[in-house]
């Protein structure tokens, strides 16, 4: 069974903080790494992807792979009230995505 | 990002009757995808839509209950047939653009009674 697991949360952290959301999977030919957010009731909005070791820095979001240690996370940084949201993680193999289960993320004024 | 629409955005539906979703994307997109969401989960895989072909559909999903078009690139239909309550959730369409990435449409949120 191929797998995507989250820590459900809630992720509390104060306004201006580092958030740090992860995410482990277990199918190695996984190939690449997206994070979504999503706001009750909206659809799920691509906020990046990775699919090389390392980090990748879009402005307040830096997403890190460790393919070795099967592992995904996510950086923001200055988090704002508006980022409070759920946090998909989701592998992909052919295009198909898996998704984890979320991480809530509550930023607090 | 690509540009997906989604209709009906929503419907209630009574049990036993059949909804069909249907879901325009933009011509970059090369792969679409159908989802599901159930109250307080994540998203599920339904089927890949291959155009002009059957869909190639998840484990626990069968085409008798969600059968599946796409009769060009651009266009595809998740009809949800024989309806029961346990159908209840948001049905959500994805395109793959090649090297950008896989958006979502809007969603069609459905509740059967």
């Amino acid at each position: 069974q191929k797998e995507v697991e989250q820590n459900s949360g809630p992720l509390s952290v104060p306004e201006g903080a580092i958030a740090s959301l992860n995410c482990t999977y277990s199918d190695r030919g996984s190939q690449s790494f997206f994070w979504y957010r999503q706001y009750s009731g909206k659809s799920p909005e691509l906020i990046m992807f990775i699919y090389s070791n390392g980090d990748k820095e879009d402005g307040r979001f830096t997403a890190q792979l460790n393919k070795a240690s099967q592992y995904v996370s996510l950086l923001i940084r200055d988090s704002q009230p508006s980022d409070s949201a759920t946090y998909l993680c989701a592998s992909s193999n052919t295009g198909k995505l898996i998704f984890g289960q979320g991480t809530t993320l509550q930023v607090k004024p | 990002s690509a540009v997906i629409s989604q209709k009906p955005s929503r419907d209630i539906c009574q049990r036993g009757t059949s909804l069909t979703i249907q879901c325009q994307v933009d011509s970059q997109v090369t792969m679409m995808f159908w989802y599901r969401q159930q109250p307080g989960q994540s998203l599920t895989l339904i089927a890949t839509a291959n155009q002009g072909s059957e869909a190639t559909y998840e484990s626990g999903f069968v085409i008798d209950k969600f059968p599946i078009s796409r009769p060009n690139l651009t266009f595809s239909t998740l009809t949800v047939s024989n309806m029961s309550p346990e159908d209840s959730s948001i049905y959500l369409c994805s395109g793959l653009r090649d090297s950008i990435g896989q958006y979502f449409g809007p969603g069609t949120r459905l509740l059967v009674l």
